[in-house]
């Protein structure tokens, strides 16, 4: 089964510092994915990427940055994290289109 | 709008019975997925659907992307079950989307002895 991988698990940030949440993906999937979930809504896509070294805006890409350096790697960046980031964020990949997203374990980010 | 409607919003189950999770799209969908998030805030795959019925245990699900919705049965409820379970909705590519997923606002399920 594909693994996902997302460091840290949990992370207490000061507000106005940066916060990179790493992802590694090890199946050579094509596409990854950057979500966010808020206690009591579905999760929401922050950021994707389909190929290596490009990235593109989901439905909430304020405020955060991504990057996809290599296949296996994508990363989200909070330049100046808020309080408002609060949030668990959802790593995900998938390999093309008629198969099924696989998530990491979420990372659990708190904004003080 | 919301494009992925999830009811109920919350549910409580005493042990050995079951009941239905629906989630309703509000556009062509060409495949669906269920999770399940634990108690330690994981997302468990369920189900992926691009049509029809899919069973596992327990767990049943079905999607009709003519008629724009999806189901999530179970039965024989466990304490172990209990969580929040989303859906998860792939757009139809003819609409014009990139693959990504929309998910419903997850039902809130309590297993009670």
């Amino acid at each position: 089964e594909a693994a996902v991988t997302q460091s840290p698990r949990s992370k207490v940030a000061v507000t106005g510092g940066k916060v990179t949440l790493s992802c590694h993906q090890t199946n050579n999937h094509d596409y990854m994915y950057w979500y966010r979930q808020d206690t009591g809504h579905g999760l929401r896509l922050i950021h994707y990427s389909y190929v290596a070294d490009s990235t593109e805006k989901g439905d909430i890409p304020d405020g955060y940055k991504a990057s996809r350096p290599s296949q296996e790697n994508f990363s989200l960046i909070l330049e100046l994290a808020s309080l408002s980031q609060t949030a668990v964020y959802f790593c995900a990949s998938k390999d093309r289109e008629d198969t099924e997203v696989f998530f990491g374990k979420g990372t659990r980010l708190t904004v003080v | 709008g919301d494009q992925v409607e999830q009811s109920p919003s919350a549910l409580s189950l005493h042990e050995g019975t079951g009941s239905a999770l629906r989630c309703n799209f509000t556009t062509t969908m060409r495949a669906v997925q269920w999770f399940r998030k634990n108690s330690r805030g994981s997302l468990i795959n369920l189900f992926y659907l691009a049509s029809g019925t899919k069973e596992n245990g327990r767990l049943k699900s079905a999607f009709d992307s003519k008629e724009r919705y999806s189901t999530l049965h179970i039965r024989d409820a466990q304490l172990e079950d209990s969580g929040t379970y989303f859906c998860a909705a792939e757009e139809d590519m003819l609409s014009g989307s990139f693959n990504k997923l929309t998910f419903g606002a997850g039902t809130r399920l309590a297993v009670c002895p």
